[in-house]
């Protein structure tokens, strides 16, 4: 059990263009999905907390408008980059919060390595 | 402030033998939780072990176990029996009241045949 999944799992794009990033619990509800952004060698950085029903909030620094998230569901989060660039290049993950276990753990997606052009 | 601490960028380790990840936290919260994950190359995080901030015993999950000192603010991993598998990068987390991750640098470990 606690199987997310995230699509797509790479994606290429031109400079300016908008990419959209999936994240699904596919065995629970997750109330609560967080995004992080992580660049090569280096640790997880939190970009936003995602809540079904209600607006993301976002961790200092990260532009609401540049990394739209919407939580539709209590099984589906989405992340979009708009008008990407090619500093927005990285490896983006999302976890969603499963309250149903002991431990509040959070569980993983695989990932999305995005790579713009 | 929430800050997690992994000191060992790199570590290598010869197959079957034990290897001990360092992670030290700081908190002012009562109530935390920590939790090692693996990343091997793919990107995956993948959950391996938590310890509970009132859990008065060290949490054990097959080959991993975690060493839990409360009072020095440390929680050590140790991968008995290391496989060649084991490889990857391996990081520390503490959960906040608001169930955020704060994540340490992480350890990348080699194990070695």
């Amino acid at each position: 059990g606690a199987v997310v999944s995230q699509h797509p799992s790479w994606v290429i794009c031109k400079s300016g263009t908008s990419v959209k990033i999936e994240c699904r619990s596919l065995d629970f509800q997750a109330t609560t999905m967080f995004w992080y952004r992580q660049f090569p060698k280096q640790s997880l950085m939190l970009m936003a907390t995602s809540n079904e029903g209600s607006k993301a909030t976002y961790e200092q620094g990260v532009e609401k408008d540049k990394f739209l998230i919407n939580h539709a569901s209590l099984t589906l989060s989405t992340l979009t980059v708009t008008s990407a660039h090619p500093e927005d290049s990285s490896f983006y993950i999302c976890s969603a919060h499963a309250d149903r276990n002991p431990s509040d753990t959070q569980y993983f997606g695989p990932g999305t390595r995005l790579t713009v052009l | 402030a929430q800050k997690i601490t992994q000191t060992q960028p790199g570590m290598f380790v010869q197959e079957k033998e034990a290897v001990t990840l360092d992670c030290t936290y700081d908190t002012s919260d009562q109530s935390y939780g920590l939790f090692w994950y693996k990343q091997p190359s793919s990107g995956e995080m993948i959950f391996l072990i938590y310890q509970g901030s009132y859990d008065e015993q060290n949490a054990t999950e097959g080959r991993y176990s975690l060493n839990f000192q409360k009072a020095r603010k440390s929680a050590n991993l140790v991968i008995s029996a290391s496989q060649l598998g084991d490889s990857a990068m391996y990081f520390c987390a503490m959960r906040h009241n608001d169930y955020k991750l704060s994540f340490g640098a992480g350890t990348t470990v080699t194990v070695r045949a």
